[in-house]
């Protein structure tokens, strides 16, 4: 979800366990919603999209949830494995240009 | 190629010395990002260009940091005058055309000013 200060919140499951990552988004216009996943020094790489008139979409063993009532996105990872660990991040896009990136949260496979 | 590379990878310079960094964007796209991201942060928007439109610099924290696109392609981004809390690794990202358009990463670039 949303960061406070200087450290990404973090996230501990076991392997084989479903995981949920929340992310809060600030502007009720942003109509695109990106999940990018970022491992240890390596750049994001693009997981899964919404579009504000859908409220879910399903992927390979990944689903992002969206509710615009509370702005609130999140993605469920399912039978989480170890590959699985890394960085996860939310991006909303409004308009053509704005786009803004949550701080971010870890996610810790536990074998 | 088939992604968004970045050089160097990893630059180690000295407080008060200038750096380029290199983005080459996917072919074709139009629309080209740069990002600094901290240890332990998220992603802090510095500069975006489209096209041959007049980039957007509104992320760009001091008049230190300057970046151009040659051809629409290419991009450089450079910050004069380093300073340690610019330490950080500097990500590129394009997309076909615009933000609302998935944006494709290159590895980014590790600064460390000692």
């Amino acid at each position: 979800g949303e960061s406070v200060g200087l450290h990404l919140p973090t996230l501990s499951v076991q392997e084989g366990d479903n995981s949920i990552i929340n992310c809060a988004y600030s502007n009720s216009a942003s109509d695109y919603f990106i999940w990018y996943k970022q491992e240890s020094g390596k750049g994001p790489q693009f997981i899964i999209d919404i579009r504000s008139n859908m409220d879910k979409r399903q992927g390979q063993r990944v689903t992002v949830l969206l509710n615009k009532t509370v702005k609130h996105l999140s993605l469920q990872i399912a039978a989480t494995q170890p590959g699985d660990s890394a960085v996860y991040f939310c991006a909303e896009i409004s308009g053509a240009n704005n786009l803004f990136f949550g701080t971010g949260t870890r996610l810790t496979v536990i074998p | 190629g088939a992604g968004v590379s970045q050089s160097p990878s990893n630059k180690v310079t000295e407080k008060g010395k200038d750096v380029e960094l290199r983005c080459d964007p996917i072919s074709g796209h139009t629309a080209l990002y740069w990002y600094r991201q901290s240890l332990g942060q998220g992603l802090e928007f510095l500069i975006y260009f489209q096209g041959n439109s007049a980039p957007d610099k509104s992320g760009l924290p001091s008049d230190r940091f300057s970046a151009e696109r040659t051809g629409g392609s290419v991009s450089t981004l450079t910050i004069q005058r380093t300073q340690q809390e610019d330490s950080a690794v500097y990500l590129c990202a394009s997309s076909p055309r615009r933000a609302s358009e998935t944006q494709y990463f290159g590895p980014g670039t590790r600064l460390l000013v000692l």
